[in-house]
């Protein structure tokens, strides 16, 4: 079956614009987690979604909001574009219930200039 | 809730020489615990998975993992690395009563020629 995919691979932004990333999950996940990763910071949690209610955020600016749509299909949004929004974006899908796994998609790079 | 600790950030091994990347946890209860690779430029995928049962795993592209009670540790090894295997390699129990997956700081394979 078809993996998770993110769109596009690779945005180039300039300071002060929004950006919208999106993931679509593996067929039959609800769940839908995203990370920020830079060299500095390692991974860090954004938020997780689950029928289409936000679950947990992590420790992130208001600038940085996502929704899940009924077909489990999530986007994520920054706002206002700073140059340390620059990173790799991954989305993971899990399935519900049990000891639970996460699936990766390629990845989002963002780079802010 | 479960942490994991990984020992090394870098590990710089020969080629056709065996590694080690170590991992510890700390837990009081059932112990879960995952090795995701991550390839440059890609997002993150399984290696290999304890959930239960015996305690050396085996895992995709030759690494094996030994779950150690006595010592709250979940070594990866290889027993000959290939310049291929040049990543980063993260430790990680389940996703949390949190929703969130409580990643180890990683440790990159560096492959010598």
């Amino acid at each position: 079956k078809a993996g998770v995919t993110q769109t596009p691979r690779y945005l180039i932004k300039t300071r002060g614009q929004q950006v919208t990333l999106s993931c679509s999950p593996i067929s039959g996940h609800r769940s839908v987690s995203w990370y920020q990763q830079t060299p500095g910071q390692g991974l860090q949690f954004l938020f997780e979604y689950f029928s289409e209610t936000q679950r947990n955020k992590g420790n992130f600016p208001g600038r940085f909001s996502g929704r899940q749509f009924s077909n489990s299909r999530s986007e994520m949004n920054v706002s206002t574009l700073e140059l340390g929004d620059s990173a790799l974006y991954l989305c993971a899908s899990s399935r519900v219930g049990g000891v639970v796994e996460a699936f990766f998609g390629q990845g989002t790079r963002l780079t802010v200039v | 809730a479960q942490s994991v600790t990984q020992l090394d950030s870098q590990v710089p091994v020969f080629e056709e020489a065996p590694v080690e990347l170590r991992c510890n946890y700390s837990s009081s209860v059932s112990v879960y615990l995952f090795w995701y690779v991550q390839y440059p430029n890609q997002g993150l995928q399984l290696l290999l998975k304890y959930l239960s049962g015996s305690t050396l795993v085996k895992g995709i592209n030759g690494f094996e993992a030994e779950f150690n009670k006595s010592q709250t540790s979940f070594h990866l090894r290889k027993p000959s690395v290939h310049i291929s295997d040049t990543a980063e390699y993260f430790c990680a129990p389940p996703m949390d009563s949190n929703y969130q997956l409580i990643w180890g700081a990683g440790t990159k394979l560096i492959i010598k020629p």
